[in-house]
This record gives structure tokens, sequence and C-alpha cells, in this order.
């Protein structure tokens, strides 16, 4: 079955220091791995993309992503995290859905920031 | 700046009312989407349209229905609001390309919720 996983619901961080969200996906065929991020009150904003070549990616706001297809992973980190880091963090996996495409969400992963 | 707009940010609606959430987008994307989030279940998926006029159910879709009769406009309508259909929803859309299917712009929510 296709799934995504991300196995820590809340973390905590202090300003400056480094960080690392965890995502683990379920899906048979080569993916397509995202992170989005919701800020609160707010939709989510994609943060980065893996399609294929490098399996390192940089995204905005100093973002990036490692894909390791023996962990079955794909592990968004920050060297290091502003107040303003703070929000809600998505892993999803694309699929294909008969001759259409959609993404597979985790639950989410939200971060606090202590100044 | 491109954008998809959910034209209430909050709304309170009385249980048994039907309730109309309208989603409008401006950068010419086939593929429109409505979820709902709710603390600790993610990201749920409503309905999707791939075209104008065409409609998909998602994972949750009782108690919802939606109409597509403009490519730019995606409605949910809540047919007899309930309770527990108080909840964040959000719209988004993503383009029909491969690949680019994926990428999806999110709007910032309606916060509804249903006394």
């Amino acid at each position: 079955a296709q799934s995504v996983t991300q196995p820590d619901i809340h973390i905590t961080v202090s300003e400056g220091a480094s960080l690392e969200l965890r995502c683990n996906y379920s899906y048979g065929a080569t993916p397509y791995l995202f992170w989005y991020v919701q800020s609160p009150g707010q939709g989510l904003q994609l943060l980065l993309k893996y399609f294929s070549g490098d399996t390192l990616v940089q995204g905005i706001k100093g973002f990036e992503a490692e894909f390791k297809r023996s962990q079955s992973s794909f592990n968004l980190r920050k060297p290091s995290v502003h107040w303003s880091d703070a929000a809600e963090y998505f892993c999803a996996v694309g699929v294909r859905d008969g001759n259409n495409r959609k993404l597979i969400w985790g639950l989410g992963t939200s971060l606090a920031v202590n100044p | 700046d491109v954008k998809v707009t959910q034209s209430s940010r909050y709304l309170v609606k009385r249980t048994g009312e039907k309730v109309f959430l309208e989603c409008v987008q401006d950068m010419d994307h086939e593929n429109m989407f409505w979820y709902r989030q709710d603390p600790g279940l993610g990201l749920r998926l409503i309905y999707f349209s791939y075209d104008v006029k065409m409609k998909e159910k998602g994972d949750i879709p009782e108690g919802y229905s939606v109409s597509r009769e403009k490519k730019e406009r995606f409605s949910l309508i809540l047919e007899s609001a309930s309770t527990n259909q108080t909840s964040m929803y959000l719209c988004a859309s993503s383009p029909s390309t491969p690949i680019r299917q994926y990428g999806y712009t999110f709007g910032s929510g309606t916060r509804l919720t249903v006394v």
C-alpha cells in the first residue's frame, strides 16, 4: 500500500540549532517526493521536491532534503533554525492513480522553536 | 502573483444549513482538490476534479458534494452541515502536465465551525 510516515508528531528545537524531520514512504515505483510547510492559519507551501538525479535537493528558506532509496526515506534538514520556522511540516509522495497522479500525505510534524 | 483564493477565512454555520465553500484559481490549472485538515489526522482528500464538469470522490466524500462549472472555480458543498464537519478546509490546484501535476498550490484555508 502507498503510504507516508512521519514518525515525529511534535519536535521542539532551540533557535540556531540544527533540525532534521524524518519521512519514510512506501511506494512500489520510482517516488516523487515533496516537503510542504504550513505556517499557523495558512495554507501549505512547497519547500522542495525530488524527482530524479541528485539525491540531495535544496529548497526555499534554507532547507534541504536527502533521498535515500535503500531506507525509503526523504528527511528534511536545516543547519540553523530560525524562530520563523515554527510551523507544521508535511511530507508527501506522488503516486499514479490510473491515468492521473495525486499526492499521498504524511500526518505532519509540528515544529516549535525556543528562543 | 499566482494564487488560489478561498472566499472565506472563517465561517460559522448552524447545523442543518447548506454551506458553500468557494475556491478560485488564476493559474489555468486543470486539477483542483478539496481537503479537510484536523489535528492528528493530517490532510484528508474529500473530492477532486481533473477537468471542468468532472469530479472524483476522494477518501472522505460522505456528506459533501462539489461543483466545477468553470475551470477556475471549484466549490465544495455541505448539503446539511453537521458539527462533525467543523474543520479547516483547504483547496489546492495543480497543472495537468506529467510530474508538474504534483506541484500543488494551496489556498489559505477556510476554518468552518458548525454550531
